[in-house]
């Protein structure tokens, strides 16, 4: 068990619907950050936060926002979903500069 | 931003044989280099990790070289076992930037 609690674990929605993934890292972690996987894709980096503020955006879409609450929890919006947005969306944390512990993922279809 | 490449992005080998994985990064700053495991359902976690001033360093079964000079660090697995079959990926970094993972490489360690 990495620390990491992620939710939903699974999510099947329809084109143009919205949904909201949720994390809550590991104790005394101050830093989340958001990776989408695909099978084609890898492990892309969409954003990372750090007590609270955007610290590093990577390819996420316009579509797509996220936030980190003073509990230091974060949530990941995804908005007018398209069939190419299906992939697992793993939340992950860490102190600065240290070892990223992940959660086991939230599996998003799109139909 | 880091390009990284890994080889190769399939491996199969029979249990008790070697495993070598290469990553390849374009960063020549980078000073950071972690291998992390993702078993099937799961998130990746770290296994083993190196820093730039160090070429070599050794867990039990497993071991990561780094060549500085050529930009490739490697993951060495000796005496595989079945339970080693999962999906690898290096993560070179520079300072506090973020992560940028390779694609992966999927191991599969036959009986």
């Amino acid at each position: 068990d990495s620390g990491v609690t992620q939710t939903p674990k699974h999510l099947i929605t329809a084109t143009g619907q919205r949904v909201t993934l949720r994390c809550s890292p590991r104790s005394g972690d101050l830093s989340v950050y958001w990776y989408q996987q695909s099978l084609d894709q890898g492990l892309q980096f969409l954003i990372q936060y750090y007590n609270g503020e955007e610290r590093a955006k990577g390819n996420i879409l316009e579509r797509f926002s996220a936030q980190q609450f003073p509990d230091l929890h974060s949530e990941l919006n995804l908005s007018s979903l398209e069939l190419g947005d299906s992939a697992l969306y793993f939340c992950a944390s860490s102190v600065p500069a240290g070892e990223l512990f992940f959660g086991e993922g939230s599996r998003l279809t799109v139909l | 931003g880091e390009n990284v490449e890994q080889h190769p992005s399939t491996l199969s080998v029979q249990e008790g044989d070697s495993a070598v994985i290469k990553c390849t990064y374009s960063d020549s700053a980078s000073n950071y280099f972690p291998w992390y495991k993702q078993e099937l359902g799961k998130g990746p976690q770290l296994i083993i990790d190196i820093r730039s001033n160090v070429g070599e360093k050794k867990d039990q079964r497993i071991a990561v070289t780094l060549n500085k000079t050529a930009k490739h660090f490697s993951l060495h697995i000796t005496e595989t076992q079945p339970e080693d079959s999962a999906v690898y990926f290096c993560a070179p970094r520079k300072g506090y930037s973020t992560l940028t993972f390779g694609k992966g490489t999927m191991l599969l360690v036959s009986p």
